[in-house]
């Protein structure tokens, strides 16, 4: 079953503009990672926050966790056409320990 | 970063033959690793949870005698779709877990049954 929703279902930005995707989940977390897809591809991993972290950068990604809220945010700052993919927030919930529930997404556009 | 693979990338079957894709961790052992089938358009939906050396555990509605899953070593995992018929067209997608927690995709399979 999906573990929550992402919000926004798509997002479509001018190049050079920020994103921000936005997930929330039902219940405690061992940790939360972002992932990308293009069409049609498998995922690749971004980051990997853990449920004591509250921020992390990587390069031009950013993410937010606030565990009381049980939501994290994936800002891409300075948007490239290549970042055109879905996104996905997935969790590791600490009652199922090994496996991760995904949310449904967000497919997002940078537009040249 | 750590690579899975994963084997065939496409593969085309008739009704009622049986396929099986190959998931390989390349260059970290993974004592698990867990199967996934999208559909156009949706999210990852977790099929199974394959542990190296027993018996996998598979999710809700998801049926273990049709889903065949064998965790041979800890670098290899298979998924057999048995008696495929055409709703078992998908993209199935394996996972890895590394020890420090972070999971690492294969570029899936892309399943058509004809």
């Amino acid at each position: 079953s999906q573990q929550g929703e992402e919000d926004p279902q798509a997002l479509s930005i001018q190049e050079g503009e920020n994103a921000t995707m936005n997930c929330s989940y039902k219940t405690s977390i061992n940790n939360l990672q972002w992932y990308r897809q293009n069409s049609g591809r498998g995922l690749v991993h971004l980051i990997l926050i853990r449920s004591n972290e509250r921020e992390k950068h990587s390069g031009r990604l950013r993410v937010t966790l606030d565990t009381s809220k049980k939501s994290s945010s994936l800002l891409i700052t300075a948007s490239r056409a290549a970042d055109t993919a879905s996104y996905f927030c997935a969790t590791d919930d600490r009652q199922g320990a090994q496996k991760l529930v995904f949310g449904q997404g967000t497919r997002l556009t940078i537009n040249p | 970063g750590a690579v899975v693979s994963q084997h065939p990338s496409r593969v085309i079957c008739k009704s009622g033959t049986s396929v099986k894709i190959e998931c390989r961790s390349l260059d970290f052992q993974a004592t698990t690793m867990f199967w996934y089938r999208q559909f156009p358009k949706q999210s990852l939906m977790l099929m199974a949870t394959s542990n190296e050396g027993s018996k996998a555990t598979y999710e809700q509605g998801v049926e273990k005698d049709k889903f065949l899953i064998n965790h041979a070593s800890l670098t290899l995992s298979t998924l057999t779709v048995t008696s495929a018929h055409p709703e078992d067209s998908s993209f199935y997608i394996c996972s890895a877990r590394s020890q420090s927690y972070e999971q690492y995709f294969g570029p899936g399979t892309r399943l058509t049954v004809t």
